[in-house]
């Protein structure tokens, strides 16, 4: 498989920026994922980077480094909506077929 | 749309027992995947199937099978439930490449 790092537990204010981290080994690399999981709930996709740099999407962003092995989830304009696990997911060595998943970051938005 | 159907969304057995999980899709993905959802683990791949009438074994496959007889559907059996198979199931599809996979909203299994 993999081996993902994220962190665990983060906590934010509404209305600021957090910006979750995710290192992967690279070699092999095709692709990295980041999904939202409120608790309770199936995991939904945000975004997928396969090249470097810093892709938008409204208030989420996705940053990729390839040669790095380094990927962060900028999301700004926090909501307490964002309450959520974040995560980080990469492609098995070699294939493209399965994903390695993270542990996940549980992100607290408070007032 | 229903997208990724899992079924059923509840289940409490007693260790022993044995039962199927079923996933359907109407997506008509390729790609099929059963994960299982530990705290502090993450999600983890029990047995996957890249088509039709294929299937393979994920990181933690001991324990359970599966079957892809029709395209749109992707059962797991678990044929003597053990207690370490308490978790929460998902159930996963894609449509091929590095397409993203979309999730059922899964089965909460607990075994006494």
């Amino acid at each position: 498989g993999q081996n993902i790092d994220q962190p665990t537990e983060m906590t934010a204010t509404e209305g600021a920026i957090v910006q979750i981290n995710c290192t992967y080994q690279t070699s092999g690399f095709n692709g990295l994922f980041w999904y939202q999981q409120h608790a309770g709930e199936a995991p939904t996709f945000l975004s997928y980077n396969v090249l470097d740099g810093l892709e938008e999407k409204g208030r989420f962003s996705s940053f990729l480094s390839r040669s790095k092995g380094y990927s962060y989830l900028l999301l700004k304009e926090l909501q307490m909506k964002d309450s959520a696990s974040y995560l980080c997911a990469a492609p098995f060595t070699g294939t493209a077929s399965k994903l390695t998943f993270g542990t996940g970051t549980r992100l607290q938005v408070t007032l | 749309n229903a997208g990724v159907t899992q079924t059923p969304k509840f289940r409490v057995l007693k260790t022993g027992q044995s039962m199927t999980l079923l996933c359907a899709q109407d997506m008509n993905h390729e790609y099929m995947y059963w994960y299982r959802q530990d705290p502090g683990m993450g999600l983890r791949l029990i047995h996957y199937s890249v088509g039709e009438g294929t299937t393979a074994k994920g990181e933690v496959p001991d324990g359970y099978n599966v079957s892809r007889l029709k395209k749109q559907n992707f059962l797991l059996g678990l044929e003597s439930a053990a207690p370490s198979q308490t978790s929460v199931y998902f159930c996963a599809s894609k449509s091929g490449g590095n397409q993203p996979q979309h999730f059922g909203d899964g089965t909460r299994l607990s075994i006494l």
